[in-house]
């Protein structure tokens, strides 16, 4: 079936330190993948997005792209700041099924001063 | 401003008690979802809207209801709440065409509600 695998947390870093979360996905039609972001007290808001092979989203500094041939959507930001504390979330939509989101299972990230 | 609005956002309610969770919406979207959020699960879809009148299950439909006479709103009901129920909920809207693949979803702020 379709489904999102993203690393477990918390992911503990320091300010300006190198992020990378990682996300895999199994998709039985064409998929598009999108990274949101949970800061505490809060929605989900939409962080990135792509919708096709080798695309790639970008917003506030982070990064992710579309790999096919590995099935993952990785998340990176090169320099971390406190604010970026927050949980993230690996998500899927496929083709003969718009009506539906597949979430991970969240990572969530404490950058230290 | 864009947005989906839920109610209350706290609530600790008892066995058996029926209760209601209000979404509005003011982006005139068609579809409209319910999400809940379990530590370690992530979010899981109770139900979702595609339209007025117009709703279907989702993966855990189980001791929910839901309703859409108008195409702002889209409230929850849970006729008779149990503890396995406490959770972080939320409400969520999607514009535009909906088999557009780069579509995505608004959520609401999320609504706590713990059943004891």
């Amino acid at each position: 079936g379709d489904s999102v695998t993203q690393m477990e947390g918390p992911v503990t870093l320091s300010e300006e330190a190198f992020l990378t979360i990682n996300c895999t996905y199994t998709a039985t039609g064409y998929p598009s993948l999108f990274w949101y972001v949970q800061y505490p007290g809060e929605g989900l808001q939409l962080l990135l997005k792509a919708t096709k092979a080798d695309d790639k989203g970008s917003n506030k500094g982070f990064e992710a792209t579309y790999r096919k041939e590995t099935t993952s959507f990785h998340l990176e930001k090169g320099s971390v700041q406190v604010s970026d504390s927050a949980v993230y979330f690996c998500a899927l939509r496929v083709s003969y099924n718009f009506n539906k989101f597949y979430f991970g299972s969240g990572t969530k990230l404490n950058v230290k001063p | 401003e864009a947005q989906v609005t839920q109610n209350p956002r706290y609530l600790i309610t008892v066995t058996g008690k029926k209760l209601t969770v209000t979404c509005s919406q003011n982006m005139n979207h068609e579809y409209m979802s319910w999400y809940r959020q379990d530590p370690g699960l992530g979010l899981r879809q109770i139900y979702y809207s595609m339209n007025v009148e117009v709703t279907d299950k989702g993966d855990v439909p189980e001791g929910y209801k839901v309703s859409r006479k108008e195409k702002r709103n889209f409230p929850l009901i849970l006729e008779s709440p149990s503890p396995n129920q406490t959770s972080l909920y939320f409400c969520a809207s999607m514009g535009g065409t909906a088999t557009h693949s780069g579509n995505t979803i608004y959520f609401g702020e999320g609504s706590w509600l713990t059943v004891v």
